[in-house]
């Protein structure tokens, strides 16, 4: 199956200090990636709806000025933690399809990405 | 709207005992459902689809039209088969909007 890249895998940081979270799909072209928050034992949480060449779509109650969202290329997106806070602790996770893609065609998902502010 | 809904948070059984993971459906047209499964510091990965009526680890889920429902099953449960696990509707490039999810832990 396709791959996606999600870097760094974890991340420590200070408060105050920004962080950017890199999203590859590695062996096909994604014109839209999704960005996800997992807390501990908790189910995935959309964040936001990345969109190649235009600007993401975010969900209710998620800063966009606080989680930014670059999608420059068709296979990299980026999710910058912008003066973080110990709150914004968290897993995220970005997931991706092939381009055109059907209704039942599967998502794949990043390893994710471990944020420790501190 | 597409929804899925899994009524466990959490479920536990007995190694070699049956598994079934319950997950209904709620909305019209042709369901098109998937399993997904996080197993602990593993990526989410797709486990099984509707479609392909495939059996994925000893794992299976049949649609059933007549009560919504798309319940994973599994007749003899591993200690490796602990994981999370996701009931998800089809989505093309709208956004995977997950449910809860039902976390399995299988006793030794």
């Amino acid at each position: 199956g396709a791959v996606v890249s999600q870097h760094p895998s974890w991340v420590i940081c200070k408060s105050g200090t920004s962080v950017k979270i890199e999203c590859r799909s590695l062996d096909f072209q994604a014109t839209t990636m999704f960005w996800y928050r997992q807390f501990p034992k908790q189910s995935l949480m959309l964040m936001a709806t990345s969109n190649e060449g235009s600007k993401a779509t975010y969900e209710q109650g998620v800063e966009k000025d606080k989680f930014l969202i670059n999608h420059a290329s068709l296979t990299l997106s980026t999710l910058t933690v912008t003066s973080a806070h110990p709150e914004d602790s968290s897993f995220y996770i970005c997931s991706a399809r092939t381009s055109g893609t059907a209704r039942n065609t599967e998502a794949f998902f990043g390893q994710g990405t471990r944020l420790t502010v501190v | 709207a597409q929804r899925v809904t899994q009524p466990e948070k959490l479920l536990s059984v007995f190694k070699g005992a049956p598994v079934e993971l319950k997950c209904n459906y709620s909305y019209s047209g042709s369901p098109e459902l998937f399993w997904y499964v996080q197993y602990s510091r593993q990526r989410l990965q797709l486990l099984l689809r509707h479609i392909s009526r495939e059996s994925i680890k000893g794992f299976t889920a049949d649609l059933n039209k007549g009560e919504t429902s798309f319940h994973l099953k599994k007749p003899f449960a591993q200690e490796e088969d602990s994981a999370m696990y996701y009931c998800a509707p089809p989505s093309g490039n709208t956004p995977l909007v997950f449910g809860k999810g039902t976390r399995l832990s299988v006793i030794a």
